[in-house]
């Protein structure tokens, strides 16, 4: 039972346009949600987040929306750059803590130039 | 240390084996995580300590796989009776308190392969 799904395995964008990566989730009693960005041989490093009282929260190329009536959040990143290239992981978490998350399967990002 | 450090960076084992991975958080955070990396799938939760003790412990698959902290800093992941299975990307990863609202800082991962 898949509870936060990353339906896109892969995308490819321009240099300069904007990346849309999107994530789907199905457990109501997420309240936290967090967008992490993994390079080959690495772990996988924090981005950023929102909480479920916002529906919007932005950090320079990146802004996070979420949709709670709809279940759903998406990054966008612009411009897009080729060092953005990575897989981008969805996850979520309930009970106002971090402590345990549940990723999404992932979306891989090329960017070219 | 500056981050999360994990070793071995590859550990190639049979089937049957007892296998440990070691993970040094960043000095000072009381937090430590486990979680598991299988191709194709995105990191899974295995077990959360705070300080010592094991404050969550309800990702790990079975009773072959247990997890210590004792003095609050250094974890060790432990694997008995190692499958095929069991083969993955074993992820650690520290934070200052449990509620991190700035997530957690991952370590590189030990690649475990159970051949």
């Amino acid at each position: 039972d898949q509870q936060v799904k990353q339906n896109s395995p892969s995308l490819s964008v321009q240099e300069g346009r904007i990346s849309i990566l999107n994530c789907d989730y199905t457990n109501s009693m997420f309240d936290y949600f967090l967008w992490y960005k993994k390079y080959p041989a690495e772990g996988p490093t924090f981005l950023i987040s929102i909480s479920s009282i916002k529906d919007k929260n932005e950090d320079g190329r990146f802004t996070v929306f979420l949709n709670k009536s709809a279940k759903h959040l998406s990054l966008h990143i612009v411009p897009s750059q080729p060092g953005d290239s990575a897989v981008y992981f969805c996850a979520a978490s309930a009970g106002g803590a971090t402590n345990k998350l549940i990723f999404g399967t992932g979306t891989l990002l090329a960017v070219q130039p | 240390g500056a981050g999360v450090s994990q070793t071995p960076s590859n550990k190639v084992t049979e089937k049957g084996k007892y296998v440990e991975l070691r993970c040094d958080p960043i000095s000072g955070h009381t937090a430590l995580y486990w979680y598991r990396q299988s191709l194709g799938q995105g990191p899974e939760f295995l077990i959360y300590f705070q300080g010592t003790g094991a404050a969550d412990d309800s990702g790990l698959p079975n009773d072959r796989f247990f997890a210590v902290r004792p003095e609050g800093s250094v974890s060790t992941l432990k694997i008995q009776r190692t499958e095929r299975g069991d083969s993955a990307v074993y992820l650690c990863a520290s934070s200052l308190g449990p509620d991190s609202s700035h997530g957690y800082t991952f370590g590189s991962g030990t690649r475990l392969t159970v051949v």
